[in-house]
């Protein structure tokens, strides 16, 4: 089965330099890779996602590449703000039938004033 | 519109009680997940409905727990001889059709202290 793994478990930026969240998987059959923030108290909240047919997507300040070759997608943000702190989830799953999504253990971003 | 609900928000029990766990989808959502999220882990799947029918039970860590779900909306999941090891938080998540990628939308969660 499928299996997620997150880089670094947490990470602490000052306000307004950019930050860079890495994951890998290990199924070369998933082609869906969701990104979620959860802040706390709170469930998770997709902010943004990527299907293999593409390598970058962007959302203003947050994007997200992927490498199939390499197994590894990776989430960016830029310009970050102390709202930008909470815990970040990445997750794959294949595009083909009902596999669920396998989540990461997730990196809980500091963001500095 | 309503998001995702659950009930209740913390539950505190003994060990060895049974729990039951509510979700309310949003409404028109035809599949739901049930999570659960140990403390410093990431989410761990442990059943999904699609409409009233749950086909991928795989998740479910033992035969002490079991999930329903009635009229394609709300699920409850149950834990029954809750042990230590049960404490976690308990996320359930709804999405608008079957096919797992679409957007899955949290619940705030189940706060759950087995004592």
């Amino acid at each position: 089965g499928e299996n997620v793994e997150q880089h670094p478990s947490t990470l602490s930026v000052q306000e307004g330099d950019s930050a860079v969240i890495k994951c890998t998987y290990s199924d070369s059959a998933s082609n869906y890779f969701p990104w979620y923030k959860q802040e706390l108290g709170k469930g998770p909240q997709l902010i943004i996602d990527i299907r293999s047919n593409v390598g970058e997507k962007k959302d203003q300040r947050i994007a997200v590449t992927l490498n199939k070759t390499a197994k590894h997608f990776s989430l960016h943000i830029t310009e970050t703000q102390p709202e930008d702190s909470a815990v970040y989830f990445c997750a794959a799953t294949p595009n083909s039938g009902n596999t669920p999504l396998v989540f990461g253990k997730g990196t809980r971003l500091s963001v500095i004033a | 519109g309503a998001g995702v609900s659950q009930s209740p928000s913390n539950k505190v029990t003994e060990k060895g009680k049974d729990v039951e766990l509510r979700c309310d989808p949003i409404s028109g959502h035809t599949a739901l997940y049930w999570y659960r999220q140990s403390l410093g882990q990431g989410l761990e799947f442990l059943i999904y409905f699609q409409g009233n029918s749950a086909p991928d039970k795989s998740g479910l860590p033992s035969d002490r727990f079991s999930a329903e779900r009635t009229g394609g909306s709300v699920s409850t999941l149950t834990i029954q001889r809750t042990q230590q090891e049960d404490s976690a938080v308990y996320l359930c998540a709804s999405s608008l059709g079957t096919r797992i990628q679409e957007t899955q939308y949290f619940g705030p969660g189940t706060r759950l202290l087995v004592l």
